[in-house]
């Protein structure tokens, strides 16, 4: 069973607009929710973490666990912000990765 | 700075060959995972390891097995090679078993099997 979903496979924004990629999630118990991100010819990086509460290159993600969702934001997208992004739920025994979300800011 | 290696970027294998990859992580992680990557599919957990000479299996271990000898070494195992196996394979590892210790990744194994 899936579960983390990441509804959208592509993603075009342009730049100083907003964006929004959404994940949501399927677990029982108390979630740790992560987003990653993957730049071009990079490795996969820790984005941020849910229980940080950070913001981290001006995104930022709330949990809202009546919608079992952790959407990843920003208010004014940037070019270099061009990557792929994945949503990620830890359960304590495993990571479970959404599809990802390939992010594409237009100049 | 953790760092997760992977023996190779690129490797290029014929059908029905063993195949080794070879992961080593420098920061005394006691988990370590493979996963592979495909477009459209996400990351596809293969194997985890949470202790040497412990293994489990994840999402999609059928074709794969896995060796941790030493703590710092993970390595996955392709016995005989097949074309569907062609894919990128991403090592990573983690603190210990805790909810909200962050996975860090190798830099990625892009298989080719013709």
């Amino acid at each position: 069973a899936q579960r983390v979903t990441q509804p959208e496979k592509l993603l075009s924004v342009f730049k100083g607009a907003p964006v929004e990629l959404k994940c949501n999630y399927s677990y029982s118990g108390s979630p740790e929710l992560f987003w990653y991100v993957q730049y071009s010819r990079q490795r996969l990086q820790l984005l941020l973490r849910h229980i940080s509460r950070e913001s981290i290159k001006g995104f930022t993600a709330d949990l809202n666990k009546g919608e079992t969702s952790f959407h990843l934001k920003k208010p004014f997208a940037q070019e270099e912000d061009s990557a792929m992004y994945y949503c990620a739920l830890n359960t304590g025994n495993q990571f479970y990765f959404g599809t990802g979300t390939s992010l594409t800011v237009i100049p | 700075d953790v760092k997760v290696t992977q023996s190779s970027r690129y490797l290029v294998k014929r059908t029905g060959e063993k195949v080794f990859l070879e992961c080593v992580q420098d920061m005394d992680h006691e988990n370590m995972f493979w996963y592979r990557q495909d477009p459209g599919l996400g990351l596809r957990l293969i194997y985890f390891s949470y202790d040497v000479k412990m293994k489990e299996k994840g999402d999609i271990p059928e074709g794969y097995s896995v060796s941790r000898e030493k703590k710092e070494r993970f390595s996955l195992i392709l016995e005989s090679a097949s074309t569907n196996q062609t894919s990128m394979y991403l090592c990573a590892s983690s603190l210990e078993r805790v909810p909200y210790y962050e996975q860090y990744f190798g830099p990625g194994t892009r298989l080719t099997v013709t």
